[in-house]
């Protein structure tokens, strides 16, 4: 069954700070695997996109990571701001449905504090 | 920037009652996505659609629901019989190439059903 999980469920930091969120996938077979910022009653904004045969990419503070191998990725955010606040989505779209089916996880609620 | 556009941004209506929730995808867009998200769960894909007909649908896409795009720039998702179950928050996507490109998302319109 494809499947999308990601840790921690949520997350406290203070701002300035790093921090780091995991995702692990089942989905098969992979086509990208993506990360979205999604605010409370809003839809998701993408940050990353990734095939397989990409590692890292970057956008702003944000840095997300794919090892294709062990179907997980990490996003990590540099230098936190009060505006970061959101849930975090790892999202991983698969190669056998026609227009490309994304899978969402459940997202890391994730609160800077001042 | 241009944006994906979702109307109305909240809905209530009584269980059994037809719903019509619009939206108005990107506009050299080729292919519209439905996906609803249950408050505090995740993200589920409904429907795919392209060249104006359903690509692919999902196991919650039953007999209740439908969409169409009727005049060439709206998209739109019908629920013909509502259930309270179908409360959730209903997105809608619109992308213009296959599945690596990029799929923007709506803000979303709030469906209660009482």
């Amino acid at each position: 069954k494809n499947q999308v999980e990601q840790s921690p469920q949520s997350l406290i930091i203070l701002e300035g700070k790093n921090c780091t969120l995991q995702c692990n996938y089942t989905v098969s077979p992979f086509s990208n695997l993506r990360w979205y910022k999604q605010d409370t009653g809003r839809g998701p904004v993408s940050l990353t996109i990734m095939t397989f045969s990409e590692n890292t990419k970057s956008n702003g503070r944000y840095t997300a990571t794919l090892d294709a191998d062990t179907k997980q990725s990490s996003l990590h955010i540099t230098a936190s701001q009060l505006s970061d606040s959101a849930s975090y989505i790892c999202v991983v779209s698969d190669r056998g449905s026609t227009l490309g089916r994304l899978y969402f996880g459940r997202g890391t609620q994730l609160t800077v504090w001042p | 920037e241009p944006e994906v556009t979702q109307t109305p941004s909240h809905q209530v209506t009584q269980m059994g009652q037809e719903v019509i929730l619009r939206c108005v995808p990107i506009s050299n867009h080729l292919y519209f996505y439905w996906y609803r998200q249950i408050l505090g769960q995740k993200v589920e894909f409904l429907v795919s659609f392209y060249n104006n007909e359903i690509s692919e649908k999902s196991e919650i896409f039953d007999d209740q629901f439908s969409v169409e795009r009727p005049d060439g720039s709206n998209f739109t998702l019908k629920i013909r019989s509502t259930k309270l179950e179908d409360s959730a928050m209903y997105f809608c996507a619109s992308r213009t190439g296959g599945g690596y490109y990029e799929q923007y998302f709506g803000p979303g319109t709030r469906l209660t059903v009482t």
